[in-house]
């Protein structure tokens, strides 16, 4: 049973506050993703990584960074969060050009 | 620039009924449809896919409909059931590339009973 989990599933934080969110996948998968969803505007693409190390900018990055020390975990971090970053943030995992996979997503609310 | 499109936020049915769910795309380049439902506070699950080499993938209750002229798809769902009740976004990719899928924004399907 494939499997994508995440560190949190609510969290609060203050503004300029740096906010780490986690994500491991148990399905050897090359690709992982981070999204962010928002209420009329879908799953918007933050970053991805298509392999350890590698990391590409999605549609919206900004204020955003990640990691991918191993091929497993894939990490976003907000460096300084804001009021505009509260949402819901989901990680998937997807190998080539098969299904993807979510995790079920942290509710992260900036205050 | 928005490359996939669902233009119905929202769909009311009634149980017993098919739900017709739509999504256009604008990318000549995709090849590689998905629809994934979501509840409120879960991740996204997928639902059933299909491939540009095929106009119809069929998996129990859901049938999804690719018209690669029109670029346009559809999911149906028949009968709908109180369950089907969530979020519906379809997603496309190009199977060469980056691998990353692009979304639409969503219907909700609410399924009355």
């Amino acid at each position: 049973d494939v499997k994508v989990t995440q560190s949190s599933r609510y969290l609060v934080k203050r503004t300029g506050e740096k906010v780490f969110l986690e994500c491991v996948q148990d399905m050897d998968h090359e690709n992982m993703f981070w999204y962010r969803q928002d209420p009329g505007l879908g799953l918007r693409l933050i970053y991805f990584s298509y392999d350890v190390k590698m990391k590409e900018k999605g549609d919206i990055p900004e204020g955003y960074s990640v990691s991918r020390e191993k091929k497993e975990r894939f990490s976003l971090i907000l460096e300084s969060a804001s009021t505009n970053q509260t949402s819901m943030y989901l990680c998937a995992s997807r190998r080539a050009v098969e299904t993807q996979y979510f995790g079920p997503g942290t509710r992260l609310l900036v205050l | 620039d928005q490359q996939v499109k669902q233009n119905s936020p929202s769909l009311s049915v009634q149980e017993g009924r098919i739900s017709i769910l739509n999504c256009d795309y604008t990318n000549s380049m995709f090849d590689y449809f998905l629809w994934y439902k979501k509840y409120p506070a879960e991740g996204p699950t997928f639902l059933i896919s299909i491939s540009s080499i095929k106009d119809k993938n069929e998996d129990g209750r859901f049938t999804v409909f690719l018209n690669k002229s029109a670029k346009h798809l559809s999911l149906h769902i028949v009968p709908s059931q109180p369950g089907d009740s969530a979020v519906y976004f379809c997603a496309a990719s190009a199977l060469m590339g980056a691998q990353k899928l692009v979304f639409g924004q969503g219907t909700r399907l609410t399924i009355n009973p």
